[in-house]
């Protein structure tokens, strides 16, 4: 069975633009969440979709958008990029349901110069 | 204050030893309870879930959830330099929508 992939691994990109990750779930998996991920502030809490819609939302900017679609599969867009936009951008997935465990992709790594 | 706290180390110990991995957290709701390991440049992996209170033990791994205290523990028998890596502690709850929290990490380094 197939892990949760990630696209593209690694980018680069200057302050100002906008950037678009996708996420592939495990196969029967409906909800992917997005993490963001820095040496100082671990672990934060992006959003989550659920059957195509977003079920919850972290402490993050409006330039910080997501979706979802009919297949599962996700993408998250960062707009106006900072140079503290540079982390690590983590998809997980589970079947959605309460307690159900989380399980993450590799991540995509965003460096903003 | 953050709803899961977490010692970010670094924590040094020699191969052999028992490892002990600690986090509180202060939201009485959560419920389900997990520790991912993550080595560098990699995705966390999970290693132990547990549902409520009490022990679960999986080979060397070890998970412990006292709600009463709101702490929970991974215990790391006979460690191995393998086992270096980063150790997020994670936990939810069954109400206020579908989210996990995670812990800031404890760095662990296995010295052979």
């Amino acid at each position: 069975k197939a892990g949760v992939t990630q696209t593209p691994r690694y980018l680069i990109k200057t302050r100002g633009q906008q950037v678009t990750l996708s996420c592939s779930p495990i196969s029967g998996h409906r909800s992917v969440s997005w993490y963001q991920q820095t040496p100082g502030q671990g672990l934060q809490f992006l959003f989550e979709y659920f059957s195509e819609t977003q079920r919850n939302k972290g402490n993050f900017p409006g330039r910080f958008s997501g979706r979802q679609f009919s297949n599962s599969r996700s993408e998250m867009n960062v707009s106006t990029l900072e140079l503290g936009d540079s982390a690590l951008y983590l998809c997980a997935s589970s079947l959605g349901e309460s307690g159900n465990t989380i399980y993450f992709g590799e991540g995509s790594w965003l460096t903003v110069v | 204050q953050k709803e899961v706290e977490q010692d970010p180390g670094p924590l040094s110990v020699p191969e052999g030893a028992i490892v002990s991995l600690n986090c509180t957290y202060s939201n009485s709701a959560f419920q389900y309870f997990m520790w991912y390991r993550q080595y560098s440049r990699k995705g966390p992996e999970l290693l132990m879930y547990t549902y409520s209170s009490g022990n679960k033990e999986d080979g060397r791994f070890t998970a412990q959830v006292d709600k009463s205290s709101k702490y929970i523990s991974l215990f790391i028998r006979d460690s191995q330099p393998s086992d270096s890596a980063t150790y997020l502690c994670a936990m939810s709850a069954n109400t206020g929508g579908f989210k996990t929290i995670f812990g800031a990490g404890t760095r662990l380094f296995v010295k052979a």
